[in-house]
């Protein structure tokens, strides 16, 4: 257990659709980063917040934004839902950005139907 | 982001060593070489990482070259619970805190009983 929560674990809904998935990092942990994985693109950096900022951008669609909140969980909001958005999404956190080792949670199953 | 070269699988008997290796000819002065992993059906984990010494954890090994430009992660007694994809990551801490990690497809290590 790696003490990063997410929830759901698993969501089914259809195109065009909105979802929220959240996460929960690990207690002290002030980043938190998430991460998209398919079939067909691998694992992907999405974006990282830092003690409620944003702090770096990767391959996010502008359909889908994110944030943290003052409590450090964050939320990734993902719009006008596509097929090929059904992916694994993670949630990973760690203490602060540099070389700390990120902890990563169980991951949201979205399946877009 | 300078890029890793890994094996695509790797086969290892229970209870034997195993050398995971990884090509990063075009590491930087400021890059840690890290080492995740992902179990089947669970998020990455971090394994270890270091910079220009060799690095030793309760979980592995890590022998970085001379001229930095390859690491070898050491599995020292393969269990069947270590096969898993191995992900050679490249992370430069001096990038002004924007750090999400940039995953390759990973070397998928198979355990044989």
């Amino acid at each position: 257990d790696s003490g990063v929560t997410q929830t759901p674990k698993h969501l089914i809904t259809a195109t065009g659709q909105r979802v929220t998935l959240r996460c929960s990092p690990r207690s002290g942990d002030l980043s938190v980063y998430w991460y998209q994985q398919s079939l067909d693109q691998g694992l992907q950096f999405l974006i990282q917040y830092y003690n409620g900022e944003e702090r770096a951008k990767g391959n996010i669609l502008e359909r889908f934004s994110a944030q943290q909140f003052p409590d450090l969980h964050s939320e990734l909001n993902l719009s006008s839902l596509e097929l090929g958005d059904s992916a694994l999404y993670f949630c990973a956190s760690s203490v602060a950005p540099g070389t700390y080792e990120q902890y990563f949670g169980p991951g949201t199953r979205l399946t877009v139907t | 982001d300078a890029k890793t070269t890994q094996p695509n699988s790797m086969e290892s008997n229970e209870e034997e060593p195993v050398h995971l290796p990884c090509n990063h000819s075009t590491i930087s002065g400021t890059d840690y070489i890290h080492w995740y992993r992902q179990l089947p059906s669970q998020g990455p984990e971090y394994v270890i990482h270091g910079l220009t010494s060799n690095v030793n954890n309760r979980m592995a090994s890590l022998a970085i070259a001379e001229d930095r430009k390859s690491s070898t992660l050491i599995l020292h007694r393969a269990t069947l619970r270590d096969a898993a994809v191995y992900y050679c990551i490249l992370r430069d801490p001096s990038g002004g805190g924007a750090d999400g990690l940039t995953f390759g497809k990973g070397t998928h290590l198979i355990i044989q009983p």
